[in-house]
């Protein structure tokens, strides 16, 4: 089974540019989520979606961030303009909800450098 | 405010040793999950525990959860190389979805 496939993989960026991250989950998984991880720090959560819904993104700075999940599968994040302290990893996940079990499943992520 | 804890931060011990890190978290939980994570690499799930008195095993490591006292524990036993990574607990709560992460315990392991 594939797991969740993340690009790309690393990003260099000048401050005030645009920059957009692609998640693609593992097949059948509903529920989509966007992390945020600093270095030596924790993820913590950004956005979720469930199908294409985006039912909680409280943490999500709205005033540069967005996302989006059309027709529920495939999801992107991007960041206008760019902020030095953006840099970080993002992290992209997904689950399946059974049982209240929620296991989730991470990609390798985005690492972010913003100049 | 939900606060996860993790203990120690950084730990380094030598091949065959047992060890346990410890997680505390401030307010009733759902589920609790410890996950893997090696340099450069994505987070991988190692144990899900739902209730009081749980207990997994995988190998050379052993989670358990004390809901009463707020508190997870992951056993190292006969630690190897292998097993350097950094290892992070999470918790749910209010039948929540979003997973609250502590800072990680960066664990290496030395021959």
């Amino acid at each position: 089974e594939a797991g969740v496939v993340q690009s790309p993989r690393y990003k260099i960026i000048e401050k005030k540019q645009p920059v957009a991250f692609w998640c693609n989950p593992i097949s059948g998984h509903n529920t989509l989520y966007w992390y945020l991880q600093n270095l030596g720090q924790g993820p913590e959560l950004l956005i979720r979606y469930e199908n294409e819904e985006a039912v909680d993104d409280s943490q999500l700075p709205k005033d540069r961030f967005s996302a989006e999940r059309l027709k529920g599968v495939d999801s992107t994040l991007k960041i206008q303009p760019a902020e030095l302290g953006d840099s970080a990893v993002y992290l992209c996940a997904s689950s399946l909800m059974l049982t209240g079990i929620n296991e989730q499943f991470f990609g390798p992520g985005t690492r972010l450098t913003v100049l | 405010e939900l606060k996860v804890e993790q203990n120690p931060l950084f730990l380094s011990m030598q091949e065959g040793k047992n060890y346990t890190i410890y997680c505390n978290y401030s307010t009733t939980s759902d589920r609790l999950y410890w996950y893997r994570q090696d340099p450069g690499k994505s987070l991988e799930s190692l144990f899900v525990l739902l209730s009081n008195g749980a207990v997994k095993q995988e190998g050379r490591l052993m989670a358990s959860l004390d809901t009463k006292a707020r508190l997870s524990t992951l056993h190292i036993t006969a630690a190897v190389h292998d097993l350097s990574a950094t290892y992070f607990c999470a918790v749910t709560v209010n039948s929540g979805y979003a997973l609250n992460f502590g800072k990680g315990t960066s664990l290496l392991v030395t021959p």
